[in-house]
Parts: C-alpha cells; structure tokens; sequence
C-alpha cells in the first residue's frame, strides 16, 4: 500500500496564480484533512471531509476551495495565490471510527508563492 | 475543544541523554492525545497515544508518555537519545474526529 500520496512535491507561484494539490489514499478511509504547516504554528486544518462528496471548514479556509468528488482523493485549490499561502500542505486521512483512530499523513507539498 | 500547548520550542539534548518533551492540555473529560514525529522533509508518523486504557503509554523507537490527569499533562520521554531521534515532535489533542496540534518541539541531538 502507498498510503497517502500528494501531488506536486514542490510548486512556486507568482501572485494571482490558481493551482490544485491532490491527495490520494488507498486504505478506504472515510475522513480525509488538509493542514497548513508554518513555522511556531504547529498545524492548522484547513479543510476536512466526512465522506465522498461532503467537505466543511477548518480552522484556517479562507483562500482555499476543497473537493471530494472521489473516496479516495481530496483535492485542495488555490483560485488566486497569494504570498501569505506560502506554506507546507500535508494531507492526512483516517478511517471512520472512534477518536482515537490514528490520523495518518502524506509526504507533504512545499509551495511558494512570489 | 481541546487544545494542547508544547513548552519549549527548541530542547537540545546530548546523545544518551534523557529526553523530556512537555504537552500539557486543557481540561475535558476524556481527553484523547497523540504524539507524532516528523522527520526533516517527511510527512508525520504516529509515535503514541492515549486512549485511556493505561496511563504510562509505550510507542514506537523507544519512546513513552504518561498521562496524568492532576496536572492535565501528557509528557513524552526516552531515557537515551539517539541522533536518529532529531526530528520536530507534536502533541495533539482529538476533538470529534479532528486533531487539534501544538506548535511543536524540535530536538537536537549533540554527538
């Protein structure tokens, strides 16, 4: 199993400039989040879904579209970057279950945005 | 909701020393915890957690956690570092089926 992967590794931006990171999994997870990782910060959910086809709002959504049009991926898009989303995106899911299931990580997606 | 603050930002610790991590939470019942690593570059692994079923929890790479509900604490230690175990370490508290971090704690292991 591959367990979650996240396409691109790397990108830079100029300002005003969309883009789409995606996040595939392959364990049959229902839950699946998007975090912002800044430094001092720890980090921060951005977006998360329940299910195929249902996202809601984080702690920090602003800028930031979600789909979940697939079980097994989750896309996070950008409409017009901006230098404040330079940031490192990870994408984690879990299986739906109890609170103590373990949240389970991507290798993460480093972005700048000029 | 529960939240989870990590003291110190930094901990630089000497190879075959003690490692403490501090994680404390904020009081509700019951409070679920986790410890995550993250190695330069990578993604975050699961090290441990708590679920209430014993207070002293063992993880992964030598590394342990008690809970202690008097002083609403979840600190992380392992009697002898190793430089492998330089890395960004996180406390985390569950909140329904979402995560709630703290700001991280980064180990440096001097030879």
């Amino acid at each position: 199993n591959a367990g979650v992967t996240q396409t691109p590794k790397f990108r830079v931006l100029k300002t005003g400039q969309s883009m789409t990171l995606l996040c595939a999994q392959d364990m049959n997870h229902e839950y699946m989040y998007w975090y912002r990782q800044d430094p001092g910060m720890g980090l921060r959910l951005i977006h998360y879904s329940v299910g195929e086809g249902t996202t809601a709002k984080g702690e920090v959504p602003d800028g930031y579209n979600v789909s979940r049009l697939k079980k097994q991926n989750f896309l996070l898009g950008l409409e017009s970057a901006a230098p404040s989303q330079t940031s490192v995106y990870f994408c984690a899911s879990r299986a739906r279950g109890l609170r103590t299931d373990t949240q389970y990580f991507g290798p993460g997606t480093r972005l700048t945005v000029l | 909701a529960q939240s989870v603050t990590q003291l110190g930002s930094h901990v630089s610790v000497s190879e075959g020393a003690l490692v403490l991590l501090r994680c404390n939470y904020s009081s509700s019942v019951p409070p679920y915890l986790f410890w995550y690593v993250q190695y330069p570059n990578q993604g975050l692994q699961l090290l441990l957690k708590y679920t209430s079923a014993a207070t002293l929890v063992k993880g992964i790479n030598g590394f342990e956690a008690e809970f202690k509900k008097s002083e609403t604490s979840f600190h992380l230690t392992k009697p002898s570092a190793h430089m492998s175990d330089a890395a960004e370490y996180f406390c985390a508290a569950a909140n329904d089926y979402k995560l709630s971090f703290g700001a991280g704690t980064t180990v440096t292991v001097r030879a």
